[in-house]
């Protein structure tokens, strides 16, 4: 079964913390996205890779970066956190390039900034 | 821009109706489109994905259609249960290939 991870479901942090948001997938997919999730809004794009070290802007990327060194693993990291971040944090995963593929999801990270 | 729009945006139905979820996208030129449906609190579940090629797909009691040409997809639902109340969401894939846009969701509540 695809399997995609997201390392923490519940974080409460702090104005100014940097904060890490990690996501593993077991399924050799390339691509990788970082949605949030927010009621009235949607989910919105804040970055995706297509291959390792490869990343592109999605929709709203101000005031975040991702980091992908592996295959398997998309980080999503809040250099400075602020509290219109908070929010529900989305990693998805599909297989090609090509971007034809099916879209697979995590559980979500719910992160409150204080 | 690529606009998705989901109407109703909540149904309520008694335990055992079929029902058809709507899913309205305004530029034709997609790849694919995919339904999900989302627990309250949980991340998104994939139920079904259509390539731009086909005009249907199912799984179990779940059909999905699609119409490129006149931008719409639906969602139907035999003999509905409780256990499938949840907020289904239709997205559509196009040009760049690697960017969807999300419908903002219908929410299903079956009543027993």
């Amino acid at each position: 079964d695809v399997k995609v991870t997201q390392s923490s479901r519940y974080l409460v942090k702090r104005t100014g913390e940097k904060v890490f948001l990690e996501c593993v997938q077991d399924m050799d997919h390339e691509n990788m996205f970082w949605y949030r999730q927010d009621p009235g809004l949607g989910l919105r794009l804040i970055y995706f890779s297509y291959d390792v070290k490869m990343k592109e802007k999605g929709d709203i990327p101000e005031g975040y970066s991702v980091s992908r060194e592996k295959k398997e693993r998309f980080s999503l990291i809040l250099e400075s956190a602020s509290t219109n971040q908070t929010s529900m944090y989305l990693c998805a995963s599909s297989l090609d390039r090509v971007g034809t593929g099916e879209l697979f999801f995590g559980e979500g990270s719910r992160l409150t900034v204080l | 821009k690529q606009e998705v729009t989901q109407i109703p945006a909540a149904l309520s139905v008694p335990e055992g109706e079929n029902l058809v979820l709507n899913c309205s996208f305004t530029d034709s030129a997609i790849y694919n489109l995919q339904w999900f449906r989302q627990d309250p609190g949980k991340g998104l579940t994939s139920l079904l994905l259509i390539q731009s090629s086909q005009r249907e797909q199912t799984s179990g009691r779940l059909n999905a259609s699609l119409d490129k040409s006149s931008g719409r997809s639906t969602l139907y639902i035999a003999a509905s249960q409780p256990g499938d109340s949840a907020t289904y969401l239709c997205a559509v894939r196009a040009g760049g290939g690697n960017k969807l846009t999300f419908g903002t969701g219908t929410q299903l509540k079956v009543e027993l």
